[in-house]
């Protein structure tokens, strides 16, 4: 089973609004990433956790905000974001976070900021 | 900076035809490539991976991987419409932790499929 789970699919929220994007696995892999993918644009990485250290920061702004509460979950925490936010959310997984290893993606987030 | 690069496309192949699509890539010291397929809306699902030079066969896929050219290609024979769909070329870096995170993507090469 290589399956990985995110939820909602679908936000929408306005700028004031904080929310949270959760995602799951449970194929025993050590490493988690979150990205964002813009319309007709490749993934764009933007945090990578490995054994639930935060191991890869992409320079992403402080108003998205990730944590990794065990080694089955990954959250990405939402507060004061800006319509330009708004993009497909990508969890993925992999064994190991270690020279290009498998990844494997969850369905994605839809978020809409207002 | 490590670069992936694909033809954009789109690619347009007739039902039951080859359609071959190629991906270059410039971090000589990479191990390991991936081709994605992502449909329109959906998140990017794993077709097949490589690690070494020559042919990888998977059903009607064939991924192909040439370490001294740095090129990567994925056949699909028998092509389907339910074929049409972007597919992502994906790289490993060489070095864990840089600045492009261990896998680079290329922009995608926009694949139709025609009845």
């Amino acid at each position: 089973d290589t399956e990985v789970t995110q939820t909602p699919k679908h936000l929408v929220m306005g700028m004031t609004n904080k929310k949270s994007l959760k995602c799951e696995q449970h194929m025993g892999h050590r490493a988690m990433y979150w990205y964002k993918q813009k319309a007709k644009k490749p993934p764009e990485l933007m945090f990578v956790y490995s054994y639930e250290k935060l191991s890869i920061n992409e320079s992403v702004p402080s108003r998205f905000s990730p944590e990794c509460p065990n080694s089955s979950l990954l959250n990405l925490h939402l507060h004061a974001l800006q319509p330009e936010d708004s993009a497909l959310y990508l969890c993925a997984s992999s064994q190991v976070a270690t020279r290009g290893e498998t990844q494997y993606f969850g369905p994605g987030t839809r978020l809409l900021v207002l | 900076q490590k670069e992936v690069e694909q033809n954009s496309g789109p690619l347009s192949v007739p039902e039951g035809a080859i359609a071959s699509l190629n991906c270059t890539y410039s971090d000589r010291g990479s191990q390991s490539f991936f081709w994605y397929r992502q449909y329109s809306g959906k998140s990017p699902e794993l077709i097949m991976f490589i690690y070494s030079n020559g042919d990888k066969e998977d059903g009607r896929f064939t991924a192909q991987l040439n370490k001294a050219s740095q090129y990567v290609s994925l056949l699909i024979r028998d092509s389907q419409p339910s074929d049409s769909a972007t597919y992502l070329c994906a790289v490993g870096t060489s070095d864990y932790g840089g600045s492009q995170g261990n896998l680079i993507f290329g922009k995608g090469t926009k694949l139709s499929v025609k009845p």
